[in-house]
């Protein structure tokens, strides 16, 4: 499977500190996905990284990617209050028509 | 919030009743996607359809019936229904299948007593 898996589970930090959150997978990928869930919403697409990139910048967001170790992390700088959501990682895509999801990492942003 | 509408927003339903899940995209994609989230597991892909072609049924009861009448709609037929199938059902469209970012709606939170 290409399940992602996030860690941690949960994350709550105080407003203006980062917050880093990684995702762990198990076979090849085409790409790596980071998507946000706010309370029984639906996803929101953050950032994608392909296999042959290792590291990703998009505003306060910033995205690695070892394919050697099978990992990724997810950095939020200076974050929000708005930034409590759940976030996700996703692999796959591609000619398999499917993108696998973790169970994310549910971030809590206290201001 | 995004291209991809999905009515209704909250469904409850009886095991034995019938209803229909809807999903609209506004975005000119040719792919779309149900997905079931459930507490405390990873979201599940249920569906795809590409050019209105059923593309990848991920192994779905059949108590669930898709159906796309075109690029744009994507309905999901429900009957006879378990508790257990209680969820938030997610679409999700994309420029083509399989491509590498999915818009997705906000979902159809069901109950089923």
């Amino acid at each position: 499977s290409q399940q992602g898996e996030e860690d941690p589970q949960a994350l709550s930090i105080q407003e203006g500190e980062n917050a880093t959150m990684n995702c762990s997978y198990k076979t090849s990928i085409n790409n790596l996905q980071w998507y946000r869930q706010n309370s029984g919403r639906g996803l929101v697409h953050l950032i994608l990284i392909r296999s042959n990139e290792r590291e990703k910048h998009s505003g306060r967001l910033r995205v690695t990617l070892d394919t050697s170790k099978k990992s990724s992390s997810l950095l939020i700088t200076a974050s929000r209050a708005a930034d409590t959501a759940s976030y996700f990682c996703a692999t796959g895509g591609g000619s398999n028509y499917k993108l696998t999801f973790g169970k994310g990492t549910l971030l809590t942003v206290n201001p | 919030e995004t291209g991809v509408t999905q009515t209704p927003r909250h469904l409850v339903m009886g095991m034995t009743n019938k209803k229909s899940l809807k999903c609209e995209q506004h975005l000119g994609h040719n792919a779309m996607y149900w997905y079931k989230q459930s507490a405390k597991k990873p979201l599940e892909l249920m569906f795809v359809y590409s050019l209105e072609e059923r593309v990848e049924n991920n192994s779905v009861p059949s108590r669930f019936s898709p159906e796309c009448p075109n690029s744009s709609h994507l309905f999901l037929h429900l009957h006879t229904l378990q508790p257990e199938d209680s969820a938030l059902y997610l679409c999700a469209s994309s420029q083509v299948a399989g491509a590498d970012e999915q818009f997705f709606g906000p979902g159809t939170r069901l109950t089923v007593l």
